[in-house]
């Protein structure tokens, strides 16, 4: 099982920041905090990952709580493009990825 | 292009008949992954290789199922028998062993199973 919990759905404006959260309570002190997207009818696409501290790609940031109980991605600058489902996955060594049913997020002109 | 590539992109059989995908991995990436993913789900773990060796089954992977990665390079997935209840996205993806960077994912294969 997924040991993730996310928001079903959110909307964003264009232009603005998306903020998807995403609860991990369970997460060991080992394991990482991956995100994910798929756009539709598409594999899904590595976005960024972490650890404790936060990370910042050119795709987006990744805000992760003191206590790792819960993450945070920021898309700084929402598009058209950036409609997907957006999933957060805690990786365990196993190296598999376990996915949950992940946030459509919906950005609108 | 030099990501993962799956063939076909499409397929529809028909109930009990047998079909394979193949997946070319990324070509330096020793570990390969099959997922399913079905309507309005996050994509289910199948099966993954290291190199030729199949380190990893889950239970969803019934005895019609079978996966082989023969060189260590491409991998074939074959379903035995289909079901309608196979009818599903199949994904590929694959990424360097021992090293926590991501998965590269293939852009599937659709089956329907009329």
């Amino acid at each position: 099982d997924a040991k993730t919990t996310q928001p079903t759905s959110m909307d964003c404006a264009e232009g603005r920041a998306a903020n998807l959260p995403c609860n991990h309570s369970t997460i060991s002190g080992n394991e990482y905090v991956y995100w994910y997207r798929q756009i539709h009818s598409q594999g899904p696409q590595y976005i960024i990952h972490g650890l404790k501290n936060n990370e910042t790609n050119e795709m987006a940031s990744l805000i992760i709580t003191e206590d790792r109980k819960s993450s945070t991605l920021i898309l700084p600058h929402a598009t058209l493009r950036d409609t997907a489902v957006y999933y957060c996955i805690v990786r365990d060594n196993t190296d598999k990825l376990i996915f949950g049913t992940g946030t459509r997020l919906q950005v609108f002109p | 292009d030099t990501g993962v590539s799956q063939d076909p992109r499409h397929k529809i059989t028909k109930r009990g008949q047998n079909v394979t995908f193949r997946c070319d991995p990324i070509s330096e990436h020793n570990r390969l992954y099959w997922y399913r993913q079905t309507l309005g789900q996050g994509p289910e773990f199948l099966t993954y290789f290291q190199n030729e060796a199949q380190l990893e089954k889950s239970r969803l992977l019934s005895d019609r199922f079978s996966a082989e990665r023969p060189k260590g390079s491409f991998s074939t997935l074959e379903i035995q028998r289909t079901e309608q209840g196979d009818s599903a996205m199949y994904l590929c993806a694959s990424k360097v062993a021992d090293t926590h960077y991501e998965q590269y994912f293939g852009p599937g294969t659709r089956l329907t199973v009329t």
